[in-house]
This record gives structure tokens, C-alpha cells and sequence, in this order.
């Protein structure tokens, strides 16, 4: 079965500084793969994805992340934090007939 | 409207009350869903539905009960839940289902306390 890690449950920055959340996924096959983002009290909100093309794709709120199928990674950046980027991340993948399947979350933490 | 709507945004049941979460899509989806999203715990999908029809069901208690009247609408029936319920419930859609690359679009969740 497919899984998802996301190395550390809890990331803090200063304002400023930049961002680096970790995702990792098991797969013979490279997946779909996708980061969200999650407010408090609200719903999860689709920050990026990559399905094919170029590895390094870009998201909203300045956020970029890049496919590195050596590596089986999927890491999300962002130069400078704001403190509006506080929030719960998560990664998440799809393959083909099957169900996504997500991270655990991380939740950043930007500190002034 | 647009996007995904769940409503109540809040609630709070006893044990022996019967509720109905709900759930409406304006997207044009064919598939709708429904998560658990408790603390410290990752996302559950609990349910499928594609085009109307339930594809999934990740044994769920029978205390909850979905219903998918058309492709718009997704309820969620809840009786004799207990304390270990609570959780926030979150409803997503997505154009397709099996072998799709479109992602999942969520509503913002219904938060659910069971006393």
C-alpha cells in the first residue's frame, strides 16, 4: 500500500526565513502528487500539484515544490514566511485506481 | 454559491440524538466524499460516492449513514454516535474518481462534538 510521510509534525520559522516542509511517498510507480494547506476551522485548500512536465512546480501564495523521483520526495519551499503561512500542510498522492492518500500533516508555526 | 458548502458548521449531539450533516457541490463534480479528520490522527476517508452510487465504504460503523440523492448532494446521518465521534467532518468533490488527476475540493467541514 501506499504511504505518505512528512518529516516533522511541527515546523517552526521566523518571519522571514524560509520555509521548507519534507514529503515523502512509497511508490514503484511516481503518483500524483499534491500539497494542501488548512486554516483553522476550515477545509483543506490545494496549495500545488504535479502530475507530469516539469518537475518544479509553482503554487499559490509563493509557495513551489519539486518532484524528485530519485528521491521520492515532494518538499514544499517557500523563500521568505509570512506570518499568514501559519498553518497545518499536507501531502498527499494518487495513482491511477486508487483513492488519494494523505500525509499526516505538518503545522507550521512563524514566529515575528 | 460556489465551491463546496457543508452546513451546520457546528454541532453538538448526545449520544441517543439523530443529526444530518450536509454537503452541496457547485462544481459540475461526479464524485463527492467524505473524511474524518480527528486530532492527532490523519485524514479517514470514510466514503465514495461516483455519480450517485457508493463506491467506498472504509467499514465505517452503520452508525453513520450517507446518502447521495444526485451528484450535488451528499448527506451524512448520525444516530447513537459516541464521545470518540467527535471530529471534524469533511466533505470533498472531484470531477471523476478512479484514474483522474483532478485533485479533491473541500468544503470547510462541519465540526462535531458528541457528548
Amino acid at each position: 500500500a501506499q504511504s505518505v510521510t512528512q518529516l516533522g509534525s511541527h515546523v517552526s520559522v521566523s518571519e522571514g526565513a524560509l520555509v521548507l516542509l519534507r514529503c515523502n511517498y512509497s511508490s514503484s510507480v511516481p503518483p500524483y502528487l499534491f500539497w494542501y494547506v488548512q486554516y483553522p476551522n476550515q477545509g483543506l485548500q490545494l496549495l500545488l500539484k504535479y502530475t507530469t512536465g516539469a518537475t518544479l512546480v509553482k503554487g499559490i501564495n509563493g509557495f513551489e515544490a519539486e518532484f524528485k523521483k530519485s528521491e521520492t520526495s515532494f518538499h514544499l519551499t517557500k523563500p521568505s514566511a509570512h506570518m499568514s503561512d501559519a498553518a497545518e500542510y499536507f501531502c498527499a498522492v494518487i495513482r491511477y485506481g486508487q483513492n488519494f492518500v494523505f500525509g499526516p500533516g505538518t503545522r507550521l508555526s512563524v514566529l515575528p | 454559491e460556489t465551491g463546496v458548502t457543508q452546513t451546520p458548521r457546528h454541532l453538538v449531539m448526545g449520544m441517543t440524538n439523530k443529526k444530518s450533516l450536509k454537503c452541496e457541490q457547485h462544481l459540475g463534480h461526479n464524485a463527492m466524499y467524505w473524511y474524518k479528520q480527528s486530532a492527532k490522527k490523519p485524514l479517514e476517508l470514510m466514503f465514495v460516492y461516483n455519480f450517485k452510487e457508493q463506491t467506498e465504504n472504509n467499514s465505517v460503523p452503520s452508525r453513520f449513514s450517507p446518502e447521495c440523492p444526485n451528484s450535488s448532494h451528499l448527506f451524512l446521518h448520525l444516530h447513537t454516535l459516541q464521545p470518540e465521534d467527535s471530529a471534524l467532518y469533511l466533505c470533498a468533490s472531484s470531477q471523476g474518481r478512479r484514474g483522474v488527476t483532478g485533485e479533491l475540493f473541500f468544503g470547510e467541514g462541519s465540526r462535531l462534538t458528541v457528548l
